[in-house]
């Protein structure tokens, strides 16, 4: 039940395309969805974040779609560029203070030039 | 732009011996934590910290570690008696509340 499924494990996409990463959770009391982004030899970053109330949010290239009743999110990310190969997390949490953060298994992208 | 900032970045130690990562927290946060991340796979909780006290912690986390604020102002992770297994990079993570959370570049401990 505290598991977030994450797919797919690598991704390889086109500069200018469209990445587009899922992820899946069983746990109704996860309200608070972050997506990190990991470079190599560096820690995780918040990318972008949701919460359960809007189906969608988008800042700049990458957008958040949420899916509460199939329990599913995903990351968009638009105009594809080589600085975006990185390794990126979904994670899940209950909007408490104390913010566990369950996360998913990772995607690694890799935007070719 | 505030940051958490981690100590060692790198650690080697032998088998059995104590470990100490340190961490120094964006100084208006309350709430701390420690994540593992073991080479290639996925980011890991260990423990979250508040108000001087372990609020939750993981199966991961036994009696072989322990966190604390020593001076009020550093995180620390020990762990007493290192095994192969706890080879793995550690970050510590802050925040202010329900919300984003800030990790650090995390140390990587490695044991012989």
């Amino acid at each position: 039940q505290q598991q977030v499924k994450q797919s797919p494990q690598s991704l390889i996409v086109q500069k200018g395309g469209i990445s587009i990463i899922n992820c899946a959770y069983e746990n109704t009391a996860f309200d608070y969805f972050p997506w990190y982004q990991q470079f190599p030899g560096k820690g995780p970053a918040l990318l972008i974040a949701i919460r359960p109330d809007v189906s969608e949010k988008k800042e700049g290239r990458f957008t958040i779609s949420f899916n509460k009743s199939a329990k599913q999110f995903s990351l968009h990310i638009m105009d594809s560029q080589p600085g975006d190969s990185a390794t990126y997390f979904c994670a899940a949490s209950k909007n408490t203070g104390f913010q566990k953060l369950v996360f998913g298994t990772g995607t690694r992208l890799l935007v070719s030039p | 732009e505030p940051e958490v900032t981690q100590t060692p970045s790198h650690q080697v130690t032998q088998m059995g011996q104590e470990v100490i990562l340190r961490c120094v927290p964006i100084s208006n946060h309350l709430y701390f934590y420690w994540y593992r991340q073991i080479l290639g796979q996925k980011v890991e909780f260990l423990v979250s910290f508040y108000n001087n006290e372990i609020s939750e912690k993981s199966e991961i986390f036994d009696d072989q570690f322990s966190v604390e604020r020593p001076d009020g102002s550093n995180f620390t992770l020990k762990i007493r008696s290192t095994k192969l297994e706890d080879s793995a990079m550690y970050f510590c993570a802050t925040g202010q509340g329900p919300g984003e959370l800030f990790f650090g570049e995390g140390s990587r401990l490695t044991v012989l």
